[in-house]
């Protein structure tokens, strides 16, 4: 989920487990959006996206959910890995493709083995 | 080997001083994107560009500086105005028509 301050939210599973990253974006007049993941000390991944035409798009291992009606994003990690560990952040913009991607503040994702 | 590169992957400034950090890319994309990111926080956009030769200001522009003269390179100035210059900064790039971004893999920026 997100929140304001200094420290992000955390997410612990156990490795093998599905993860639920959620994301509520905050302009209702956005109609793209991004999932990226971001390993300490790197840049972000683009995971996976979604347009607002759709409601759920599936990629390997990972599922984006749409919900237009409470502004809500979230991401699926079906059997998370020690490698899934990182910060997930969502990202949104309208897709006229000349407006620049806004980032919400990230959820960190902890992998216990 | 195609991608965004950028340098250094450290730098350390001094007081009063304007450093200039290089971002490359060999995509091919139209625009490029300057992100600052605290720690524990998302990214804020400094500065972005769509074209050569023209680039508008992000949400905290202030205290920074960019050209685009060529369309591979969007390097960023942060110049002795930019009060707390300690982070880490991100450049990204991307087709103009589509949104998706593609980021190197960043520069953390310290001050002496």
């Amino acid at each position: 989920g997100e929140s304001v301050g200094l420290h992000l939210p955390t997410l612990s599973v156990q490795e093998g487990d599905n993860s639920i990253i959620n994301c509520a974006y905050s302009n209702s007049a956005s109609d793209y959006f991004i999932w990226y993941k971001q390993e300490s000390g790197k840049g972000p991944q683009f995971i996976i996206d979604i347009r607002s035409n759709m409601d759920k798009r599936q990629g390997q291992r990972v599922t984006v959910l749409l919900n237009k009606t409470v502004k809500h994003l979230s991401l699926q990690i079906a059997a998370t890995q020690p490698g899934d560990s990182a910060v997930y952040f969502c990202a949104e913009t309208s897709n006229s493709g000349n407006t620049p991607l806004v980032f919400g503040k990230g959820t960190r994702l902890s992998v216990i083995a | 080997d195609g991608g965004i590169t950028q340098s250094p992957k450290y730098l350390f400034r001094k007081e009063g001083q304007n450093v200039t950090l290089s971002c490359e890319q060999n995509l091919n994309h139209d625009a490029m994107y300057w992100y600052r990111q605290d720690p524990g926080q998302g990214l804020r956009l400094i500065y972005y560009s769509q074209i050569v030769n023209d680039f508008q200001k992000g949400d905290i522009a202030e205290g920074y500086s960019v050209s685009r003269e060529k369309k591979e390179s969007f390097p960023l100035t942060v110049t002795s105005a930019q009060k707390n210059p300690t982070a880490f900064y991100l450049c990204a790039s991307g087709f103009r028509s589509l949104n998706i971004q593609y980021f190197g893999a960043g520069t953390r920026l310290s001050v002496l």
